[in-house]
């Protein structure tokens, strides 16, 4: 069974301040992605990034970078410079294809609840 | 673009009252899914679909169902809707191949009295 724990359930930061959101997943699968999502007040899905199994190449984009470690299961997401407008929920979330058989599904975490304050 | 769209965006049941849910992709996507937001627990898939005619149950499919006639559509009905079914409910969608994100549309809030 496939799982994604996302063990902080609220962050609060002070604008400016880094941040990081933790993402721990069980799979037994060889071949899998991994997503991040966001979840702004308006309340729609926003995807933010997805990383195969292969590919532990940590990346960056503006001031978000993910840090995905295969030996701990770990696919971290981290804000530099916080913003108020990164205030959101954060879901990670796991898809596998073994087989062919999954179709793409995704197995999501609880979620992070982040607030940046100004 | 329109990309996944929910109908209706809004909902108040009463117990035992049916509804059904609609989504329609206009981007040829061929599997669909219907997920369930609830604090604290994150989405939990409810059915998906993986082509016109097709459906199958996900984690959490009890009271639900669904129906794919069209590939552009995929209902979700609840018969007899319960308090326990006051969420709020995503579609998406996504083409196959391997580790395609998926699309969403933009929740419908539905409360069951």
């Amino acid at each position: 069974a496939q799982k994604v724990t996302q063990a902080q359930t609220e962050i609060s930061v002070v604008e400016k301040e880094d941040v990081t959101l933790d993402c721990v997943y069980e799979t037994r699968d060889t071949t899998y992605y991994l997503f991040w999502y966001k979840q702004p007040p308006s309340g729609e899905l926003v995807f933010l990034i997805r990383r195969n199994s292969f590919d532990e190449q940590n990346e960056i984009s503006g001031r978000y970078s993910w840090n995905f470690q295969k030996s701990t299961s770990s696919f971290n997401f981290t804000i530099t410079a916080s913003q108020v407008v990164d205030s959101a929920v954060y879901f990670c979330a796991l898809s596998h294809n073994a087989g062919g058989t999954s179709y793409g599904k995704l197995t999501f975490g609880q979620g992070t609840i982040l607030t940046v304050h100004p | 673009n329109a990309g996944v769209t929910q109908t209706p965006k809004f909902r108040v049941l009463k117990t035992g009252q049916s509804m059904t849910l609609l989504c329609a992709q206009d981007m040829n996507h061929e599997y669909m899914y219907w997920y369930r937001q609830d604090p604290g627990m994150g989405l939990r898939l409810i059915h998906y679909s993986v082509g016109e005619g097709t459906t199958a149950k996900g984690e959490v499919p009890d009271g639900y169902n669904v129906s794919r006639l069209k590939k552009q559509n995929f209902l979700l009905g609840l018969e007899s809707a319960a308090p326990s079914q006051t969420s709020v409910y995503f579609c998406a969608s996504r083409n196959r191949g391997l580790g395609g994100e998926l699309f969403f549309g933009e929740g419908s809030r539905l409360t069951v009295l």
